[in-house]
């Protein structure tokens, strides 16, 4: 049975750092992309952050690129999203999700999220 | 950036009746829109991908349709647990982009 189990949610000052993980078992993880979904309050589903399943593509949604990095370690079957530099529009529960394929850029399989909430 | 519109914003259907959601894309996806259903405190789940393929376990009242830059779910017999927010999703160019999502309603 496929899992994702995100951690590393909390409250953090604006102009913070915060890191948070995925958990992920079930699958033979280094063979699917993985990806980070945000969605804030009240509002809609945002991309954030993906990453190929051979981590050779990596790409960012315009409002996080230069202050979020994406990363995983395979050995423990861990996904990561560094957040630097945080904004109270960072504010929202954040994602992970499994890719189709290590190509196929939607998601079959979802954590129940982690949420971030930037305020002083 | 590809923006993905969704209409309506609220649809509002009587159980067993059908429901007919719309997704447009500001340019040509080919086939690659993906729509999910979401439930309030749930994660999405994946209904449909390649504009018309049901995902594993999907129930055969939920069919996609169309192609390049215009995309439609239909829910043929609305159940009661149909009624959640859907949206679709472009994965034809990064950066990746959902629409704005359709809020299901029960009439």
């Amino acid at each position: 049975e496929v899992q994702l189990v995100e951690s590393g949610g909390g409250l953090v000052q604006p102009g913070g750092s915060l890191r948070l993980s995925c958990a992920a078992s079930g699958f033979i993880f280094s063979h699917y992309g993985m990806t980070w979904v945000r969605q804030a309050p009240g509002k809609g589903l945002e991309w954030v952050s993906g990453t190929s399943g051979d981590d050779s593509r990596t790409n960012y949604a315009d409002s996080v690129k230069g202050r979020f990095i994406i990363s995983r370690d395979k050995s423990k079957n861990m996904l990561y999203l560094q957040m630097n530099s945080l904004r109270a529009e960072d504010t929202a529960i954040y994602y992970c999700a499994k890719a189709y394929a290590s190509d196929w850029f939607f998601f079959d399989y979802w954590g129940q999220g982690s949420l971030v909430i930037v305020s002083s | 950036e590809i923006v993905v519109t969704q209409s309506p914003g609220t649809l509002s259907v009587s159980p067993g009746e059908r429901a007919t959601l719309s997704c447009r894309a500001s340019q040509s996806l080919s086939s690659s829109l993906a729509w999910y259903q979401q439930k309030p405190g749930q994660a999405p789940r994946l209904l449909i991908y390649g504009a018309s393929t049901r995902a594993t376990a999907i129930p055969a009242r939920f069919s996609g349709s169309g192609s390049a830059t215009e995309f439609t779910l239909t829910i043929s017999s609305l159940q009661s647990e149909d009624f959640a927010v859907y949206y679709c999703q472009q994965y034809n160019n990064w950066p990746l982009t959902f629409g704005g999502g359709t809020k299901l309603e029960i009439k």
